[in-house]
């Protein structure tokens, strides 16, 4: 089982539309959780961390089960500059920090 | 404040030669990453490093791979002997301090250095 696994997509939504995207991870003891973003060849960045309680910024909203090993990103009335490849990121702390990331879905939002 | 630096942004190697990957973090971060993109692949986890240490190098290839932080300069990257498999994009993340337990530091990313091998 891979680490980190989401929803292969590729999701293609007209402007306005909401849409969710979904992330399983199999270690129980996995500390922190992210969603970033990649635009083609280019760089992730981070959008936003998620909480045990869950979180909101503007048109995003991130959920995490522990005790189902989910993590889900919601997308409301989507924006063609939402066009991206949305990596799911979880890190197990410790000393060593790394990131393991998803292999990513991509988004594409047509007008 | 400038992001993280990586030069070159393009590099084209033949097979069997070397390749150097340079990393420079953000101002005031003395902890760098390394990740490999395979094309259509996510990130993996290759090495972490301070300053003159390799605190985890548990995602490197036990061959011809190899990083180094010095006190004084980049993060360097290097690949010894290229193949065909080893073209990616390699990118450089920093932190301005070290992950612990239950807690994280953002990681911030260069913009990678793309490796094609011939």
């Amino acid at each position: 089982r891979k680490e980190v696994e989401q929803d292969p997509g590729p999701f293609n939504v007209p402007e306005g539309a909401t849409v969710a995207f979904n992330c399983t991870y199999s270690n129980s003891a996995s500390q922190s959780f992210f969603w970033y973003r990649q635009d083609c060849r280019k760089e992730p960045k981070l959008l936003m961390s998620v909480y045990s309680s869950g979180n909101e910024d503007g048109r995003f909203t991130a959920q995490l089960n522990r005790a189902s090993q989910y993590i889900s990103l919601l997308i409301r009335d989507s924006k063609l500059s939402d066009s991206a490849t949305y990596l799911c990121v979880v890190s197990n702390g410790g000393s060593q920090g790394n990131l393991i990331f998803g292999k990513g879905t991509k988004l594409s939002v047509k007008p | 404040n400038a992001g993280v630096m990586q030069n070159p942004r393009h590099l084209v190697r033949r097979r069997g030669q070397e390749a150097r990957l340079r990393c420079s973090p953000m101002k005031g971060h003395s902890h760098v990453y390394w990740y490999r993109q395979l094309p259509e692949e996510g990130l993996k986890f290759m090495v972490y490093l301070q300053k003159e240490n390799i605190i985890d190098e548990s995602g490197m290839p036990k061959e011809r791979f190899s990083a180094e932080f010095p006190k004084e300069g980049p993060s360097i990257l290097r690949i010894q002997q290229v193949v065909r498999g080893d073209s990616a994009a390699y990118f450089c993340a920093s932190s301005s301090i070290p992950a612990h337990r239950g807690t994280y530091n953002e990681q911030f990313f260069g913009p990678g250095t793309r490796l094609t091998v011939l």
